[in-house]
């Protein structure tokens, strides 16, 4: 069965910093990988997929990698802003019928 | 853009009532999803369905029931509303090519 971890539970930096969330699943048998962000009270609004057969993509100043033989994905947020405060999510596609196992998030904290 | 929509953002209901979530996608997307979300329990699939008709049970089915008679329309039913369902609920929907789309959300409290 999959299993997705996202650690630490929680994260606050200062506005400014370069940083990196982790995710790591447990089958790498994968068909893709997706990053999540929910602000407080509201639905998941997706950021970035991953295609197994790709490393990277990149959205703005975000950037996700995935390194399928690892079990590990990250994402990279550039230049934090107090904007980007937000839980953040990854979840894995294993294709049977495009069901997702979604890890328990990361609350990002950027303080001004 | 796609949009997913929910029928409601809050709803209050009373133990024992039969409650109905609904829940709409202008993409014509094949599969949708329910998901309930709890603090510390993370995201949990409820059902999902594959086609018009066709569903299959996701993690935690008990004391769910879902209807999809149209393409765009996916129906989640608690038959009789118990506290413990109290929770966020959340539809989705996903693309050809595997990318999940969200609907905003609906608060359930049930007293």
């Amino acid at each position: 069965k999959q299993e997705v971890t996202q650690i630490p539970a929680a994260l606050s930096v200062p506005e400014g910093e370069n940083l990196v969330l982790n995710c790591s699943f447990t089958d790498s048998a994968i068909y893709n990988l997706q990053w999540f962000r929910q602000d407080p009270g509201k639905g998941l609004t997706s950021l970035l997929l991953i295609q197994s057969s790709q490393r990277e993509q990149t959205s703005g100043r975000l950037n996700a990698s995935l390194d399928k033989s690892s079990g590990r994905s990250t994402l990279y947020i550039a230049a934090s802003q107090p904007g980007d405060s937000a839980t953040y999510l990854c979840a894995v596609n294993t294709g049977a019928n495009s069901k997702l196992t979604f890890g328990k998030g990361i609350t990002l904290s950027v303080r001004p | 853009d796609v949009k997913v929509t929910q029928s409601s953002r809050y709803l209050v209901k009373r133990t024992g009532e039969k409650v109905f979530l609904e829940c709409v996608q202008d993409m014509d997307h094949e599969n949708m999803f329910w998901y309930r979300q709890d603090p510390g329990l993370g995201l949990r699939l409820i059902y999902f369905s594959y086609d018009v008709k066709m569903k299959e049970k996701g993690d935690i089915p008990e004391g769910y029931s879902v209807s999809r008679e149209k393409k765009e329309r996916f129906s989640l039913i608690l038959e009789s509303a118990s506290t413990n369902q109290t929770s966020m609920y959340l539809c989705a929907s996903t693309s050809p090519g595997g990318e999940q789309y969200f609907g905003p959300g609906t608060r359930l409290t049930v007293t």
